[in-house]
């Protein structure tokens, strides 16, 4: 059972405009989620987080928009860039009752194609 | 690089034999979290550890898979009597603290099973 789901394997976009990225969850207990960005061979690498506690969470090109009551965050870039070509893997993550935070759950990723 | 490193970067090992990945976390992280990648899938986490203690296996096989995190030296998954179902990347990422933090990810090992 998928409880973070990520239901466009890909998506293509045009240099300059806007791409959104869209994810899914069913586990109302997560209450902090990720956005990671991914290269080939490469580990993921962290972009963005938002806590449930707020709807909206801004850095650079990148903004995260929560909505809880749908069980649903997106993640927008713009403008889209050629480098920003990768695999985009959504995450969650609840606290864990003896501190810390405990593993986090993927998705399965969303290929994004950024076209000149 | 003050990084997650992991390695080997890439592992063969024949069916029965044993696999030992390390992972050595970012300067001044304690906390350590193993995850496997299956091609076309997303990360499936294994095990949380902090120095000396298993703090969640949840995620971890019953049989063959163990972890650990001394207190000096890196974190080691070891494999033991691999199967070609065990064929994967395999993550390390550490955090510094408990509470809310991101998790920042190795370049990761990929193992394959002869």
């Amino acid at each position: 059972d998928q409880q973070v789901k990520q239901n466009s394997p890909s998506l293509s976009v045009q240099e300059g405009r806007i791409s959104i990225l869209n994810c899914d969850y069913t586990n109302s207990m997560f209450d902090y989620f990720l956005w990671y960005k991914k290269y080939p061979a490469e580990g993921p690498t962290f972009l963005i987080s938002i806590s449930s506690i707020k709807d909206k969470n801004e850095d650079g090109r990148f903004t995260v928009f929560l909505n809880k009551s749908a069980k649903h965050l997106s993640l927008h870039i713009v403008p889209s860039q050629p480098g920003d070509s990768a695999v985009y893997f959504c995450a969650a993550s609840m606290e864990y009752s003896g501190g810390g935070a405990d593993g986090l759950t993927f998705g399965k990723g969303t290929h994004l194609i950024i076209q000149p | 690089n003050a990084g997650v490193m992991q390695n080997p970067r890439h592992l063969v090992r024949r069916r029965g034999q044993e696999a030992r990945l390390r992972c050595s976390p970012m300067k001044g992280h304690s906390h350590v979290y193993w995850y496997r990648q299956l091609p076309e899938e997303g990360l499936k986490f294994m095990v949380y550890l902090q120095k000396e203690n298993i703090i969640d296996e949840s995620g971890m096989p019953k049989e063959r898979f163990s972890a650990e995190f001394p207190k000096e030296g890196p974190s080691i998954l070891r494999i033991q009597q691999v199967v070609r179902g065990d064929s994967a990347a395999y993550f390390c990422a550490s955090s510094p603290r408990g509470g809310h933090q991101p998790q920042h990810f190795g370049d990761g090992t990929r193992l394959s099973i002869l």
